[in-house]
């Protein structure tokens, strides 16, 4: 069954570093996705992605914050200079055309 | 500004129970809600719901939408130890590229 897949699952880095999550969404998927989850917190919409660029943010998703889709299959997401409240679980997803997500299992961020 | 309210927050019952999970919304331009399982990690789906009145089932799970009255219900019968999770509601709008989520209903079933 297809699935969507991220590395790493779990990255530990200094406060001002830069960070990059990678996803790859299911192939024949069209929208893609980065939400996440501050522990114990909702699941908070980022950002979605469709047609080779970002199709909504969310104010959460700041200068900070970058994505790209470098290749036919990647889904990166950067963190330019992280926070301490950057911590959370990053999860991507993708969709065939909106609604029903596909999950990714979720990168861990922990902001020394 | 859309909102996903669910209720309870948290729900403990005992095996073999049956429990309702709610799920109210405010959204402009409604296209679907959609309620999703997250156990460990990553949510999984369950159910998209676009139409009113008309119930979606699988195993023992089942809900509902009600888009007069701007809610959905998610039902479990016979309620099992791996029903143990959190269950999130999400609604999507056309005019937007995302989706919002509940703050879920932790539901917890003792042995």
């Amino acid at each position: 069954e297809p699935e969507v897949t991220q590395t790493p699952s779990h990255q530990v880095t200094q406060m001002g570093q830069e960070v990059i999550l990678r996803c790859v969404p299911i192939s024949n998927h069209l929208y893609f996705y980065w939400y996440r989850q501050i522990l114990g917190q909702k699941v908070e919409f980022l950002v979605s992605f469709y047609n080779n660029e970002i199709s909504e943010k969310s104010e959460i998703f700041d200068d900070q914050f970058s994505v790209e889709r470098p290749d036919g299959s990647n889904f990166t997401l950067k963190i330019r200079s992280t926070k301490l409240e950057d911590s959370a679980m990053y999860f991507c997803a993708s969709s065939l055309l909106g609604g029903e997500l596909f999950f990714g299992e979720g990168s861990r961020l922990t902001v020394l | 500004e859309d909102k996903v309210v669910q209720s309870p927050l948290s729900l403990v019952v005992h095996e073999g129970d049956t429990v309702t999970l709610n799920c109210s919304y405010e959204v402009t331009n409604f296209r679907s809600l959609l309620w999703y399982k997250q156990e460990k990690k990553a949510p999984t789906f369950l159910f998209m719901l676009t139409s009113s009145g008309i119930e979606k089932k699988s195993g023992r799970l089942s809900s509902i939408l009600d888009k007069k009255e701007l809610f959905s219900i998610l039902n479990i019968t016979a309620t099992q130890t791996g029903d143990s999770a959190v269950y999130l509601c999400a609604v999507e709008a056309y005019r937007d590229d995302k989706i919002i989520f509940g703050k879920g209903t932790r539901l917890h079933i003792l042995p």
